[in-house]
């Protein structure tokens, strides 16, 4: 089946750097995209998401930008601190009700201070 | 915290056993849905549903079967517990015609 997947299983950073999580997602339908946090024995948190009909968008101290071309998908995070530590999950869905968020494998991010 | 609360939090059972789990959804919220997370990986999606009826499943077997009640919580039970069932079960709630859903804590399943 189709899937979402990442690019690095983990990345280590230095509190204050910039950080940049990939993702390439395989399903030209899904026209939705999220960005997920989970720390550990926590559920996934949303941090910000994105339609197809656009390609950047930002929040607070994060950017997602979606480039259907090549159908990639990154998340940065802007001065990234030690509460970042987590591992990243990017998501994908089709425009179908009942259809379901298709989650990749994760992106394990480290931040030493 | 996302107002989406899960029972129990952990969980052992042997294998042949059964196990419900039990989500109460976010104010509001009529749409909901479970996962299934193994450890390493991403959810998995179960199923999904709305107005008490099942309106998507993911690739799982029979024995994984839900209930939503009209107050919009629900229960994912398991039937013949196998060891590979041991996960994270996470629940996720959401507003139907809103794609943003919002997930709770989850229950560890130990299955021995």
């Amino acid at each position: 089946g189709e899937s979402v997947g990442l690019h690095l299983p983990t990345l280590s950073v230095q509190e204050g750097d910039n950080s940049i999580i990939n993702c390439a997602y395989s399903n030209s339908a899904s026209d939705y995209f999220i960005w997920y946090k989970q720390e550990s024995g926590k559920g996934p948190q949303f941090i910000i998401d994105i339609r197809s009909n656009m390609d950047k968008r930002q929040g607070q101290r994060v950017t997602v930008l979606l480039n259907k071309t090549v159908k990639h998908l990154s998340l940065q995070i802007a001065a990234t601190q030690p509460g970042d530590s987590a591992v990243y999950f990017c998501a994908e869905k089709g425009r179908q009700a009942g259809t379901a968020l298709i989650f990749g494998k994760g992106t394990t991010l480290s931040v030493s201070s | 915290e996302t107002g989406v609360t899960q029972s129990p939090t952990h969980l052992i059972k042997t294998r042949g056993q059964q196990v419900t789990l039990r989500c109460s959804s976010q104010s509001g919220h009529n749409t909901v849905s479970w996962y299934q997370q193994a450890l390493g990986q991403g959810p998995q999606f179960i199923f999904q549903y709305y107005r008490e009826e099942e309106n998507g499943r993911g690739n799982f077997p029979p024995r994984f079967s839900g209930l939503q009640f009209p107050n919009y919580s629900s229960e994912l039970n398991v039937n013949a517990l196998e060891l590979d069932d041991s996960a994270l079960y996470l629940c996720a709630s959401r507003s139907s015609g809103i794609s943003e859903q919002f997930f709770g804590p989850g229950t560890r399943l130990t299955v021995l």
